[in-house]
């Protein structure tokens, strides 16, 4: 079975420093890792996708994650918070063998301080 | 062109009454998910059409869940005897299926239902 385990609910920044949103999974030997973004009041936006080609995968607004298979990790990092960053994040994961669903993590709300 | 629609965007319904809430998917995608994410929670699975066929109905809670999508389109999420734990927003997602790499699900903006 597959999982996805965020480590913090709650992850609060100043403007301008650097995030880092912490995401563990279990899955099969070949899993696609996800980040997804939801503002409030909005639908689920993508922001970047690991499908076993380089492990530094690079999204939008400067996002970026490192698929890590040692440490079953794919953590989401920006160098620096911007306002409109402010949101809640899922990490999901997903396996061919089991049709492609989507399994996500519980998220974590990403908070940025002016 | 037109994303991922779902109506109505927000139903509140009584214990006991029968709820449909309606998926139209991107067009020209052939593979269509049903999420469900109650409050503070994640998405959830639900069920996954490729054509009109539902691939994997595993996500379903129970027999009250059932879902059609008759012309391999726009898909119908039909809730029977809706209980005040059936209080949730419903995600629609839709992708293309090609056989490498994994596909992008585009999530439609959700209907929130409130059983009262």
């Amino acid at each position: 079975a597959q999982s996805v385990t965020q480590l913090d609910s709650h992850v609060s920044v100043s403007e301008g420093t650097p995030v880092l949103l912490r995401c563990n999974y279990s899955s099969s030997y070949s899993p696609s890792l996800f980040w997804y973004v939801q503002h409030p009041n909005k639908g689920l936006q993508l922001l970047l996708k690991y499908t076993s080609a380089a492990t530094l995968v690079k999204g939008i607004n400067g996002f970026e994650a490192e698929f890590k298979k040692s440490e079953t990790s794919f953590h989401l990092t920006k160098p620096s918070a911007h306002m409109s960053d402010a949101a809640e994040y899922f990490c999901v994961v997903s396996d061919r063998e089991y049709g492609n669903k989507l399994v996500f993590g519980a998220g974590t709300i990403l908070r940025v301080k002016s | 062109g037109a994303g991922v629609s779902q109506t109505p965007s927000n139903k509140v319904t009584e214990k006991g009454k029968y709820v449909e809430l309606r998926c139209d998917p991107i067009s020209g995608h052939t593979a269509l998910y049903w999420y469900r994410q109650s409050l503070g929670q994640g998405p959830e699975f639900l069920i996954y059409f490729q054509g009109t066929g539902a691939a994997d109905d595993s996500g379903l809670p129970n027999d009250r869940f059932f879902a059609v999508r008759p012309e391999g389109s726009v898909s119908t999420l039909k809730i029977q005897r809706t209980e005040r734990g059936d209080s949730a927003v419903y995600l629609c997602a839709s992708s293309l299926v090609l056989a490498s790499p994994i596909n992008e699900q585009f999530f439609g903006p959700g209907t929130r239902l409130t059983v009262l």
